[in-house]
């Protein structure tokens, strides 16, 4: 799928658990974003990196934590996962950075019970 | 708060008639709006852009107007298709916050029936 994609697809895991998906790109793209998609919230940035090791808060990174150490992975991990970090999480990629069209992978449907 | 809303939830309209998707924007610095289309299970799209030097951009049956000095962007769809029912989100970028990263809209579902 424009050569991004995400795993594991679906995870259903329990409240204080640690959980990491994962962010794969063959683009050689500079620029990788996770957004979390809620009802009545639309899509929201959690966290961005705009190289390797090079990464950014967003606008919900509480309880999230992200790594980058190859251009072509972007892993996003919840430390501590909670019933309100239930939601479905997508990756995106850029090499525009500014502006310009993402391409996002096909997402993560995350279940914290 | 939110700087990309898109006020309408949802929005209804018959095959071959046009669809106008509104979305309003509250940072006067973005320079960069973009919509994107997203069908259940997958992830979103891109559709069309536009910069804030332009005041339209046309891509076949999808037209996207800006309107700067009300902080006002619309997307038509003319004619409309079954086809063309998903949820459509309005994103913008510029300006200040969170790098380079698209601040998207809520979205509005589109039902375009036969």
């Amino acid at each position: 799928d424009a050569g991004i994609t995400q795993s594991p697809r679906h995870k259903v895991t329990e409240t204080g658990t640690p959980v990491t998906l994962r962010c794969h790109q063959t683009e050689n793209h500079r620029y990788m974003y996770w957004y979390r998609q809620d009802p009545g919230h639309g899509l929201r940035l959690i966290h961005y990196s705009y190289g390797v090791k090079d990464t950014d808060k967003g606008e919900v990174s509480d309880g999230y934590s992200v790594s980058r150490s190859k251009t072509e992975d972007f892993l996003l991990t919840l430390e501590s996962a909670t019933s309100s970090q239930t939601s479905v999480y997508f990756c995106a990629i850029s090499d525009r950075g500014r502006g310009g069209g993402y391409t996002f992978g096909s997402g993560t449907r995350l279940t914290v019970v | 708060d939110q700087q990309v809303k898109q006020n309408s939830p949802s929005l209804s309209v018959q095959e071959g008639r046009i669809s106008i998707l509104n979305c309003d924007y509250t940072n006067s610095m973005f320079d960069y709006f973009l919509w994107y289309k997203k069908y259940p299970a997958e992830g979103p799209t891109f559709l069309i852009s536009i910069s804030s030097i332009k005041d339209k951009n046309e891509d076949g049956r999808f037209t996207v107007f800006l309107n700067k000095s009300a902080k006002h962007l619309s997307l038509h769809i003319v004619p409309s298709q079954p086809g063309d029912s998903a949820v459509y989100f309005c994103a913008a970028s510029g300006g200040n916050q969170a790098g380079t990263a698209l601040i998207f809209g809520k979205g509005t579902t589109l039902s375009v029936s036969s």
